[in-house]
């Protein structure tokens, strides 16, 4: 089975760039869907199609994929960023698969 | 606007079954498929199936083929996942999420989300 591999936590200063990681086999190949995830919330998606925003998503979360890792970069860290992300794709059989998830702290 | 709305905290014993609906309005309702992913306590989100709500048509994940079951009432705009032989692990929170279209494979929209916990 395909699996997806994030890396536990993160950290980042506020007003800096954080880039959350997402290794997997060939994922460029794949489409890359991002969610983040606050304290006792449901998921919000952040990013579809590697790198495209839903409405109402700042141009600061951005995204990228090539090779076996694809990454969800987020500029001007905001104390508001805090959370749970996972990164998903479509296995290319019949499986949806998720990351692990990244917890981001915005120190 | 989208909205999912998921029936309410359930508790369960090991052994049961339970049927958990969400109800979508402000969209076509068989235009898009929908998704349930499960969250157990401090865990991570796991993808259990979709469906079709204009076919009816269904996939599940492996680890749950045998035990899920996905429905949908097209005049009530209502899907339903129903999950049997309960254990103590399948204690979670359990999400619908409405697909991009019919295939994309990407949750655009999430419900608020149904604990059930199972007791032994």
């Amino acid at each position: 089975s395909y699996e997806l591999t994030q890396s536990l936590s993160v950290s980042v200063a506020l007003g800096q760039t954080a880039r959350i990681t997402c290794v997997g086999n060939n994922i460029g190949t794949r489409n890359v869907h991002w969610y983040q995830q606050k304290s006792g919330q449901a998921p919000v998606l952040v990013i579809y199609k590697d790198k495209n925003r839903p409405p109402g998503i700042p141009e600061r979360l951005s995204g990228s994929n090539s090779g076996n890792t694809a990454t969800l970069i987020i500029t001007r860290a905001q104390d508001g960023d805090e959370g749970d992300y996972y990164c998903q794709v479509w296995d290319g059989g019949s499986e949806m698969v998720f990351g692990g998830g990244t917890k981001l702290t915005v120190l | 606007q989208v909205h999912l709305v998921q029936s309410g905290a359930e508790v369960k014993k090991s052994g049961a079954s339970v049927k958990v609906s969400c109800k979508a309005s402000g969209y076509t309702f068989s235009g898009y498929a929908v998704h349930w992913v499960r969250q157990a306590p401090g865990q991570g989100l796991e993808w259990m199936g979709w469906i079709n709500p204009g076919t009816g048509n269904t996939k599940y994940s492996r680890k749950f083929q045998a035990r899920v079951t996905i429905t949908r009432d097209t005049f009530a705009s209502t899907v339903y996942m129903e999950l049997s032989s309960l254990r103590f692990e399948d204690t979670a929170v359990y999400y619908c999420a409405r697909d991009a279209g019919l295939n994309w494979g990407s949750f655009h929209f999430w419900g608020q989300g149904t604990l059930v916990a199972v007791s032994s």
